[in-house]
């Protein structure tokens, strides 16, 4: 494993609070992605980024907010607005070769109380 | 729009017995289509993609147009294949932009 990685791997917050999960790669590649994984419903994306200073809505956008600055990172933002937070949130990265084969880092668990 | 359709949220076979994981996609271009493996605490990865046509761990997979189906086949099942599958699908416009499929999980017996 190593190349992408989130921290942290359980993060624990109040309902109201804003949250940023991180997430940062070191495999030079273009394109990173942010899902949510719940119980039955699989991964949902959230938002991705083609490249620097430009990102997309995914699926399920509402409530949630993203940058990427830097080629190595793509934080994610939980807002206050999110209305059911508690969640699993993976982050992949990937080539921008048409290959378009994801590598996953291992996820960080968030719940909000 | 496009979509992922996997019907099976579980499936259970015996040791040696064939297995089928099936797939449906929706999507009116071209897809390009995989399939995503996640083992027992270990990260999501990469299984095989159609492109390659190529079989990976004694998986393969075959792209039908016409029934817009990508169902994973290993005709002997192994107990280390227990896992959580994933279909996925790429689109050819809306450069980018992943769909999954809900997932399956697969239990080899011995």
């Amino acid at each position: 494993d190593g190349g992408i990685t989130q921290s942290p791997k359980y993060l624990f917050r109040k309902e109201g609070q804003n949250v940023t999960l991180s997430c940062e790669q070191n495999l030079n590649h273009d394109a990173m992605y942010w899902y949510r994984q719940d119980p039955g419903q699989g991964l949902r994306l959230i938002y991705y980024s083609q490249i620097v200073n430009d990102f997309q809505k995914g699926d399920i956008a509402e409530g949630y907010s993203v940058s990427r600055e830097k080629k190595e990172s793509f934080p994610l933002t939980v807002t206050s607005a999110q209305k059911n937070p508690t969640a699993f949130y993976l982050c992949a990265s990937s080539k921008q070769d048409n290959s378009y084969e994801q590598y996953f880092g291992p996820g960080t668990r968030l719940t909000v109380t | 729009a496009q979509r992922v359709t996997q019907p099976e949220k579980l499936l259970s076979v015996f040791k040696g017995a064939p297995v089928e994981l099936k797939c449906n996609y929706s999507y009116s271009g071209s897809p390009e289509l995989f399939w995503y493996v996640q083992y027992s605490r270990q990260r999501l990865q990469l299984l095989l993609r159609h492109i390659s046509r190529e079989s990976i761990k004694g998986f393969t997979a075959d792209l039908n147009k016409g029934e817009t189906s990508f169902h994973l086949k290993k005709p002997f099942a192994q107990e280390e294949d227990s896992a959580m599958y994933y279909c996925a699908l790429w689109g050819d416009t809306n450069a980018g932009k992943s769909t999954f499929g809900d997932g399956t999980t697969l239990t080899v017996k011995p």
